[in-house]
């Protein structure tokens, strides 16, 4: 059953404490990605990552850390640098970003933080 | 960088009716996705139509990209097409632009 997994579905943390949210897929995509959204808001990118090993700067990058050591997994940590961290947190993939390319999208993350 | 207009931002039709939904961007573009998200916050993708037009059961879409918009059509809507619907835009090698989105509500 190929697809894009977050985990947890809910995550509540104390202010000042770093956590991670996990996002994997096995669709064999080269390309991830890491969207914030806010409550009525669209789709902003945190970050991308286009092949292991490497990976990009989006939009609000601030506070936010990825790692790509494997093809399947790119977590996100939310540091604690990062002013407000409560939002829903989706996870994407897509087979290349070369030229056509259509993004999958896992079920998200909501964090609260307190 | 490249805005994306969504209209209607809101959207109420009772169960059976027809609606279109339209994106405008900004400048040329050779990536264009329709998204559903659900109640729950899922993305689901409806179509990748960077030109041209598809169908698929009640909805269809079509993007005239040297006019920059994109049309997304419900037909007989149900009150499971609630949500709001996103559409996104790129260039080969660059990131998604998201708008900010249509929200409908279906009433039964």
């Amino acid at each position: 059953d190929g697809g894009i997994t977050q985990s947890p579905k809910y995550l509540f943390r104390k202010e000042g404490q770093n956590v991670t949210l996990s996002c994997e897929q096995n669709l064999n995509h080269d390309a991830m990605y890491w969207y914030r959204q806010d409550p009525g808001q669209g789709l902003r990118l945190i970050y991308y990552s286009q092949i292991v090993n490497d990976f990009q700067k989006g939009d609000i990058a601030e506070g936010y850390s990825v790692s790509r050591e494997k093809k399947e997994s790119f977590p996100l940590t939310v540091t604690s640098a990062q002013k407000n961290p409560t939002a829903f947190y989706l996870c994407a993939s897509s087979p290349s970003r070369r030229s056509h390319y259509e993004q999958y999208f896992g079920p998200g993350t909501r964090l609260t933080v307190t | 960088g490249i805005q994306v207009e969504q209209s209607p931002p809101d959207l109420i039709l009772q169960e059976g009716a027809n609606s279109t939904l339209r994106c405008n961007f900004s400048d040329s573009v050779n990536n264009l996705q329709w998204f559903h998200q659900n109640p729950w916050g899922q993305l689901i993708n409806l179509f990748y139509i960077p030109s041209g037009t598809k169908q698929n059961g009640r909805l269809s879409a079509t993007t005239v990209a040297t006019e920059r918009y994109s049309l997304l059509y419900i037909s007989s809507s149900q009150t499971t097409d609630s949500g709001v619907y996103f559409c996104a835009v790129g260039n080969y090698g660059q990131n998604f632009v998201f708008g900010p989105g249509t929200r409908l509500s279906v009433l039964p």
